[in-house]
């Protein structure tokens, strides 16, 4: 299948701060990327859609401007968490979907990132 | 609302056995459905994808799926302690170009030795 990575795998962070996270598809060009967040013990929740040259699409109840997501280019999309506050700190997951070739809709999971704000 | 339901279990089966996982969705014009599998602290990890009714075999996998019942399960035959984790449906109904996945709160499966 599509490799997926994502960096850093884990970040611990003073309130406040911002973290940037990113997502890179390695062996495709990814138009369309997914990020996710997923609490313990919970499924995961879609965020927003990254399209690369255009603004992410984001999910009712998420905050743009908390959670800035740029897609600059077919392999790299980036999520930054603005002024992070511990209610912020989960398992932020990117996904992407490579280009329709007979595999219609799958997505793949890059690593994750493990958020923790202190 | 989109919704897809999976019985959040535990389910435990003793090793070699079968293990049925069920789920099921609420968009009739759903096309597409995944089955991931999500150990513990990391992240899902595609299995079976499956888009026309009937079955589908992968190995030790199958998939199957009912559109008349909006329905999609997944058989693991010959079940192995390291088939423990989190099994998660995900269902793409049309509309959009984002290709876009709904997610059921997944199955967690033991495999007991």
């Amino acid at each position: 299948g599509a490799v997926v990575s994502q960096h850093p795998s884990w970040v611990i962070c003073k309130s406040g701060t911002s973290v940037k996270i990113e997502c890179r598809s390695l062996d495709f060009q990814a138009t369309t990327m997914f990020w996710y967040r997923q609490f313990p013990k919970q499924s995961l929740m879609l965020m927003a859609t990254s399209n690369e040259g255009s603004k992410a699409t984001y999910e009712q109840g998420v905050e743009k401007d908390k959670f800035l997501i740029n897609h600059a280019s077919l392999t790299l999309s980036t999520l930054t968490v603005t002024s992070a506050h511990p209610e912020d700190s989960s398992f932020y997951i990117c996904s992407a979907h490579p280009p329709a070739s007979g595999s219609v809709n799958e997505q793949f999971f890059g690593p994750g990132t493990r958020l923790t704000v202190l | 609302q989109k919704e897809v339901e999976q019985n959040s279990g535990p389910l435990s089966v003793p090793e070699g056995a079968i293990a049925s996982l069920n789920c099921t969705y609420s968009d009739r014009g759903s096309q597409s459905f995944f089955w991931y599998r999500q150990y513990s602290g990391k992240s899902p990890e595609l299995i079976m994808s499956i888009y026309s009714n009937g079955d589908k075999e992968d190995g030790r996998f199958t998939a199957q799926l009912n559109k008349a019942s909006q329905y999609v399960s997944l058989l693991i035959r010959d079940s192995q302690p390291s088939d423990s984790a989190t099994y998660l449906c995900a269902v793409n109904a049309p509309g959009g170009s984002n290709y876009k996945l709904t997610f059921g709160k997944g199955t967690l499966l033991t495999v007991n030795p």
